[in-house]
């Protein structure tokens, strides 16, 4: 069955370094990636969307990359600052699946 | 700019009563979601709606029905409670089923 794999341990990053998270996929071949964000008691934000033909995406202090022979998506936050603290979900999706499925997500502190 | 509105934001029921959960989004999406979060599972998808006139099973629709009443409204019905539907629900839509989707900020169930 389809399998979605995020660092299942918490991440703690001293504000200012790069922040790395990683989100594995197995028995799937997405053609899309959707990184969200989610903070306590609110509902998931849309950050940044990859498709499977593009290496990198970029967006501010954000970048995706997607390596379809890894199965793998790495999501990076340069200069991390205290407010990018949350829990980060992954989502891959197939060009014809209708159905998205989410991973667990990772919690990321970063500490001042 | 309220984008996607669930009802109520808490609730408490006990087994075997019914209780609706209402969504609605005013971004003129045509497609609408409902998940499921739970610790350490992620969000699962219950129901899925493409466009106004289908809905369709997700992951875990056990226990659930839905209906698209127009294009705005997708509500859940959890017509005989149960101990393990206690959870936190979000609705969410999107443009299209592969676009970014657009969150709630969930409701909060307990059945006792």
């Amino acid at each position: 069955s389809q399998k979605i794999e995020q660092n299942s341990e918490a991440l703690n990053i001293q504000e200012g370094k790069t922040a790395t998270l990683t989100c594995n996929y197995t028995n799937y071949s997405p053609a899309y990636l959707q990184w969200y964000r989610q903070d306590p008691g609110r509902g998931p934000v849309f950050l940044l969307l990859i498709r499977e033909n593009e290496k990198e995406k970029r967006k501010e202090r954000l970048k995706v990359t997607f390596d379809t022979t890894l199965k793998q998506s790495l999501f990076h936050i340069t200069a991390s600052q205290p407010a990018d603290s949350a829990t980060y979900l992954c989502a891959p999706l197939g060009s014809s699946a209708s159905k998205i499925i989410f991973g667990s997500g990772t919690r990321l502190s970063i500490r001042p | 700019n309220a984008g996607v509105t669930q009802t109520p934001k808490f609730q408490v029921l006990k087994t075997g009563q019914s209780m609706t959960l209402q969504c609605a989004q005013d971004m003129n999406h045509n497609s609408m979601y409902w998940y499921r979060q739970d610790p350490g599972m992620g969000l699962r998808l219950i129901y899925y709606s493409a466009s106004e006139g289908t809905t369709d099973k997700g992951e875990v629709p056990n226990g659930y029905n839905v209906s698209r009443l127009n294009k705005r409204e997708f509500s859940l019905r959890l017509e005989s409670a149960a101990p393990s539907q206690t959870s936190v629900y979000f609705c969410a839509s999107s443009e299209e089923l592969t676009q970014p989707q657009h969150f709630g900020d969930g409701t909060r169930l307990s059945i006792l």
